[in-house]
Formats: C-alpha cells, sequence, structure tokens
C-alpha cells in the first residue's frame, strides 16, 4: 500500500516556539503539499514543491517555512508559533504528470499551540 | 482563480434514503474535478473525478457526481445512505496541470438509522 507519514499524530506547543512537523511519502512522487484543514474553511494550502530543493507559495504561506532536502521527505516549519496557528495540518503527494492526479493524503498532525 | 462552494455544511438523510451532497465551482479553464471523503481520524481519500470525457463519474463505495458545465455544478449522489457514509466530504477543483486543488469548506454528512 502507498503510504504518506506524518510524524506526530497530536502535538502541544508553546506560543513562540520553533514547530516542525515532519512528513514522508514512499511513492517516489514529485510533488509534495501541505494544507491546514479548519472548521468551516476546509483545507487551504500553504506550500507545495514539485521537486527535491524546490519550493512555491500556497494560498496561505505567511508565518510557514518548507524544506524538501529529500525526494521522499517535506517539512513544514512554524518559525514562531502563535495561537492561530492551531489547527489540523495534513501533508499529500502526487506524482508529477498526468493531468487530474489524485493526492494521497496522511492521518494529519493535531497541532495545538498554547 | 478558481473556487468551490459546497452548500450546506452539515447534511442529515436516513439510513437508505438518498444522498446528495451539492458542490458549484468556478473557473476559467476547463476544470479537473474531485470528491474526496475523510472518515473520523484520518487523512482524505479519492471517492471519484472528472477530467475529460463521459460527465457522470462513478466512484467507490456506490457514489456517483455529474458534471454539468452549464450549473458549474458537480453535485454528488449515492442513491442508498448506509451508516457507514457518515463522514466529512470535500469537493475541489484543480488547474489545467491538476496538481493544485482548491477545496471546498466540506460537507459533513450524518446518517440516521
Amino acid at each position: 500500500d502507498v503510504k504518506v507519514t506524518q510524524s506526530s499524530r497530536y502535538l502541544v506547543k508553546r506560543t513562540g516556539e520553533k514547530v516542525f512537523l515532519e512528513c514522508v511519502q514512499d511513492m517516489d512522487h514529485e510533488n509534495m503539499f501541505w494544507y491546514r484543514q479548519d472548521p468551516g474553511l476546509g483545507l487551504r494550502l500553504i506550500y507545495f514543491s514539485y521537486d527535491v530543493k524546490m519550493k512555491e507559495k500556497g494560498d496561505i504561506p505567511e508565518g510557514y517555512s518548507v524544506s524538501r532536502e529529500k525526494k521522499e521527505r517535506f517539512s513544514l516549519i512554524l518559525e514562531s508559533a502563535s495561537t492561530n496557528q492551531t489547527s489540523m495540518y495534513l501533508c499529500a503527494s502526487s506524482p508529477v504528470v498526468g493531468l487530474g492526479e489524485k493526492l494521497f493524503f496522511g492521518s494529519g498532525t493535531q497541532l495545538s499551540v498554547l | 482563480a478558481q473556487s468551490v462552494t459546497q452548500l450546506g455544511s452539515h447534511v442529515s438523510v436516513s439510513e437508505g434514503a438518498l444522498v446528495l451532497l451539492r458542490c458549484n465551482y468556478s473557473s476559467s479553464v476547463p476544470p479537473y474535478l474531485f470528491w474526496y471523503v475523510q472518515y473520523p481520524n484520518q487523512g482524505l481519500q479519492l471517492l471519484l473525478k472528472y477530467t475529460t470525457g463521459a460527465t457522470l463519474v462513478k466512484g467507490i463505495n456506490g457514489f456517483e457526481a455529474e458534471f454539468k458545465k452549464s450549473e458549474t455544478s458537480f453535485h454528488l449522489t449515492k442513491p442508498s445512505a448506509h451508516m457507514s457514509d457518515a463522514a466529512e466530504y470535500f469537493c475541489a477543483v484543480s488547474d489545467q496541470n491538476g496538481n493544485k486543488l482548491v477545496f471546498g469548506a466540506g460537507t459533513i454528512l450524518r446518517v440516521k438509522s
């Protein structure tokens, strides 16, 4: 079975802390994505990456950065966590070619910033 | 820019009844359209997708959706609801590359026994 693994299911951090959310996929996919999910807002794209060391801003990149040093790993970084970043974070991956390719999602990380 | 509107944040149906979840999209180019489902404490899974060709698309678990360009809609239906269908459903639209999805706000489906 294909797999997208997020390192933590639940995470509690304090305001101002630097937070790393890790995501690993085992499908050799080129594309990887970070979304945040909030009730009533659906999923909003934070950042995505088409290849190693490449990144593109999504719709809500403010307060976040990403790192993709290896093809299989895509990290989301909160440089200084704030309470409004409390959310469910979902990582996803997809193949590079093919129109309308589906995304494969991880199970999510519920981050609480206190 | 593309956008998706899902009508109804919560839908409740009785077991065995028709399921209808509404989705309207906005896109300046021919869209690719998706329905994803999220069961409690899980990530999203693809139910079905429309790219080109037949406008009636069949997906997993008995769900189907019809692309209606004139109405800019892609509503999801299932003839007979099952308790296991209780979940949150997301409609999404992509650009021509199909690599970036814009999601709707989601609809939580409740199935009553």
